[in-house]
């Protein structure tokens, strides 16, 4: 099984400012990962697949790179409804489909 | 527009069975794969089970192996979670999301693709008491 371990778990970013979030896989997962944001109280939405390809409605200021065993999400320009936990999540050979930990990211 | 959602939770003792379901709409549900993802109380998300849009193979956590059974009924847009042998470790809000390819490159002429996991309902929350 592929463990993802993101970094940091917690991030406190000023509004206006920019949050770079890690995630790192055990093995390489090529360019099958996915980044989710899940404000309190909702279900996960989908932000990136294909480790960088935008979903459909997400805002330019959220970007993916990454391949192999190294991704990272940055957020541009943080907006208050940007302040929510964001997970990764691997699809490479699936299943088992894996998630890592979870990065809370807060206001400062 | 594609929608989700889920319904059938509840409070069940130790040892019980709850069956959710998962009605689809806004998309051709028997083209796509579906799976079953929870998520207990303040803590992260858990991949539970899939089923391709096949219907051919069923996979699952270990945690619910030989527990949980996925089934999908396409004619009535509907994807199954029968859970049996309930453990207060199941409590959870349990979300259905559908997947989609994505084509990743080309094998002897034909397309190979990956899937990721894309619309997501809103949960049906399931509480087992000891």
């Amino acid at each position: 099984e592929i463990v993802l371990t993101q970094s940091p778990a917690t991030l406190t970013v000023s509004p206006g400012d920019r949050a770079t979030l890690s995630c790192r896989a055990s093995h390489s997962v090529s360019t099958n990962l996915a980044w989710y944001q899940q404000r309190p109280g909702q279900a996960p939405r989908l932000l990136i697949y294909g480790a960088s390809i935008r979903a459909t409605g997400i805002p330019d200021r959220f970007s993916g790179s990454g391949s192999g065993t190294d991704f990272t999400l940055t957020i541009n320009i943080l907006q208050s409804e940007d302040f929510a936990v964001y997970y990764c999540q691997q699809y490479n050979n699936r299943p088992p489909i894996t998630f890592g930990q979870g990065t809370r990211l807060e206001i400062k | 527009q594609v929608q989700l959602a889920e319904t059938g939770g509840g409070v069940v003792q130790s040892g019980g069975s709850l069956r959710l379901s998962c009605t689809a709409s806004g998309f051709t549900f028997s083209n796509y794969g579906m799976h079953w993802v929870r998520q207990a109380p303040g803590k992260g998300l858990e991949w539970v089970a899939f089923m391709p849009s096949n219907e051919d193979n069923k996979y699952y956590a270990d945690s619910v192996k030989g527990r949980f059974t996925i089934s999908r009924d396409n004619s009535k847009h509907t994807l199954f979670l029968q859970m049996n042998s309930l453990r207060t470790e199941d409590t959870a809000v349990y979300f259905c999301v559908n997947e989609k390819p994505i084509p990743i490159k080309m094998v002897r002429g034909v397309v190979q693709y990956s899937y990721y996991m894309d619309v997501w309902g809103n949960g049906t929350a399931v509480t087992v008491s000891s």
